[in-house]
């Protein structure tokens, strides 16, 4: 299955807003509210930021949200600190794979 | 607290075996289903295999069907993957990973992944 389309890098100042889209089709995105945002850290386990589109797991601040509009979800991250700074995936449930599909993963960078 | 903790990566040449264990505490093993997911050096996450909190559904990434066998044990909490015929491909940190909803699906999401365990295979 292909992988879902995130931009390689965004970047953002301190305080400031960015958004990471993750583009898919009426097969996985668009057709699912499935879709989890993960934050990983260099030589870290990824870390689970966003489930069903825009729930928050306990513990994950109020700065980090998620939306999605047709075949495109989103991750917002507002007040930017310099800890953001890691590589963003996003995930999706397919109707072509039970095991779901992965977003090539964006490089935030904190400037 | 949730944990999963993986085990039995290596070195191992080409054509070569490695099973995985993922002993997982903190939760009702049973009741979930669970993955894993790889990471090539220095590239993008990849589903590889799930199977159902019973055991009786397992699914697999096209580029490892027919190689590797996941399985699970829910009388000692624990997840395995059992990788054979290992190819250059196959280098990656390999983490396992819980399905977030009861009774769900892997591609729905996960929440809690273990800390990985490197897999290189090279001569």
């Amino acid at each position: 299955q292909s992988a879902l389309t995130q931009p390689a890098s965004v970047s953002g100042s301190p305080g400031q807003s960015i958004t990471i889209s993750c583009t898919g089709t009426s097969s996985d995105v668009g057709g699912y509210n499935y879709v989890s945002w993960y934050q990983q850290h260099p030589g870290k386990a990824p870390k689970l930021m966003i489930y069903e589109v825009s729930n928050r797991p306990s513990g994950v601040s109020n700065r980090f949200s998620g939306s999605k509009s047709g075949n495109t979800a989103s991750l917002t991250i507002s007040g930017l600190q310099a800890e953001d700074e890691a590589d963003y995936y996003c995930s999706s449930y397919t109707s072509s794979s039970t095991l779901g599909v992965f977003g090539g993963g964006t490089k935030l960078t904190v400037l | 607290e949730v944990q999963l903790l993986e085990s039995g990566g290596g070195l191992v040449q080409p054509g070569g075996s490695l099973r995985l264990s993922c002993a997982a505490s903190g939760f009702t093993f049973s009741s979930y289903a669970m993955s894993w997911v790889r990471q090539a050096p220095g590239k993008g996450l990849e589903w590889v295999s799930a199977i159902s909190g019973s055991g009786g559904s397992t699914y697999y990434a096209d580029s490892v069907k027919g190689r590797f066998t996941i399985s699970r044990d829910n009388s000692k909490n624990t997840l395995y993957l059992q990788m054979n015929s290992l190819r250059a491909e196959d280098t990656a940190v390999y983490y396992c990973a819980k399905v977030i909803l009861l009774r769900a699906a892997a591609g729905t999401g996960v929440d809690y992944w273990g800390q990985g365990t490197l897999v290189t295979v090279s001569s």
